[in-house]
C-alpha cells in the first residue's frame, strides 16, 4: 500500500517570497506522483504530475516539483508566490497499476501574507 | 476541455434519508472513483469502479454505500440511510490508463 506524508499543515509566506511544500511518500512498487490544488470552496485541480521521464516537472503558473526516488520525495516549489496562490495543496500518489486509486496526503494550507 | 461533472452541487437531507449523488465521468475514461472530504480534513478514498464492478473499496464504504453505472455515462453514489457523520464534500473522479485522475467540482452533502 502507498502512503503520503505532508508534514506541514500550514505554511505562511510573504508575497513574492519563495516557498517549498514538502511531500514524502511510501511505496513498495513504482508510483505516479501528483500535486492537486484546492482553492477556497472549490474542487480539486491537478497542478502537476510525474508519470515518467524527467524528474523535474513544472506547472503553467510557476510551480515545479522534483521526483527524488532515493529520498522518496516530491516537494513542491515556487520561486515567488502571489496572493492568488492561497489554497490547500495536496500531494498524492498512486501505484503504476492500471486502475490503482490515488492516495492523498493531509494537505498543506499555503497562506500568503501581504 | 473534457471535464467530470457532478450534480447537485449542494444537497441537504434529513438523517435516515437516502441520497444519490450523480457524476458524469469523462467519456473515454475507464476507471471511476468516489472520494469524500470532511470539512477541513483530508481527501479520503471510498471506492474504485472498473468494468462495471467495484475493484476496491475502503473501510468507510460500508453496506450503507453503493455505486452504479446505470447507463454507460452516469456514475452514481447512493447512501441508503444517511447519518450526521456522512456530511462532507463528495468528489467523483475518472481516469484513463496511466494518467492522472480528473476530479469533479464536488457535491456538498449536509445531513441534518
Amino acid at each position: 500500500a502507498q502512503s503520503v506524508t505532508q508534514l506541514d499543515s500550514q505554511v505562511p509566506v510573504f508575497e513574492e517570497a519563495p516557498v517549498e511544500l514538502r511531500c514524502n511518500y511510501s511505496s513498495s512498487v513504482s508510483v505516479y506522483l501528483f500535486w492537486y490544488v484546492q482553492y477556497p470552496n472549490q474542487g480539486l485541480q491537478l497542478l502537476l504530475k510525474y508519470l515518467s521521464g524527467s524528474t523535474l516537472v513544472e506547472s503553467i503558473n510557476g510551480f515545479e516539483a522534483e521526483f527524488n526516488k532515493s529520498q522518496t520525495s516530491f516537494h513542491l516549489r515556487k520561486p515567488s508566490v502571489h496572493i492568488s496562490d492561497t489554497a490547500e495543496y495536496f500531494c498524492a500518489v498512486s501505484a503504476t497499476n492500471r486502475d490503482d486509486k490515488i492516495i492523498f496526503g493531509k494537505g498543506t494550507r499555503l497562506h500568503i501574507l501581504p | 476541455e473534457p471535464e467530470v461533472t457532478q450534480t447537485p452541487s449542494h444537497q441537504v437531507t434529513q438523517m435516515g434519508q437516502e441520497v444519490i449523488l450523480r457524476c458524469v465521468p469523462i467519456s473515454n475514461h475507464l476507471y471511476f472513483y468516489w472520494y469524500r472530504q470532511i470539512l477541513g480534513q483530508k481527501v479520503e478514498f471510498l471506492v474504485s469502479f472498473y468494468n462495471n464492478e467495484i475493484s476496491e473499496k475502503s473501510e468507510i464504504f460500508d453496506d450503507q454505500f453503493s455505486v452504479e453505472r446505470p447507463d454507460g455515462s452516469n456514475f452514481t453514489l447512493k447512501i441508503r440511510s444517511t447519518k450526521l457523520e456522512d456530511s462532507a464534500m463528495y468528489f467523483c473522479a475518472s481516469r484513463d490508463r496511466n494518467t492522472e485522475a480528473f476530479f469533479g467540482q464536488g457535491t456538498r452533502l449536509t445531513v441534518v
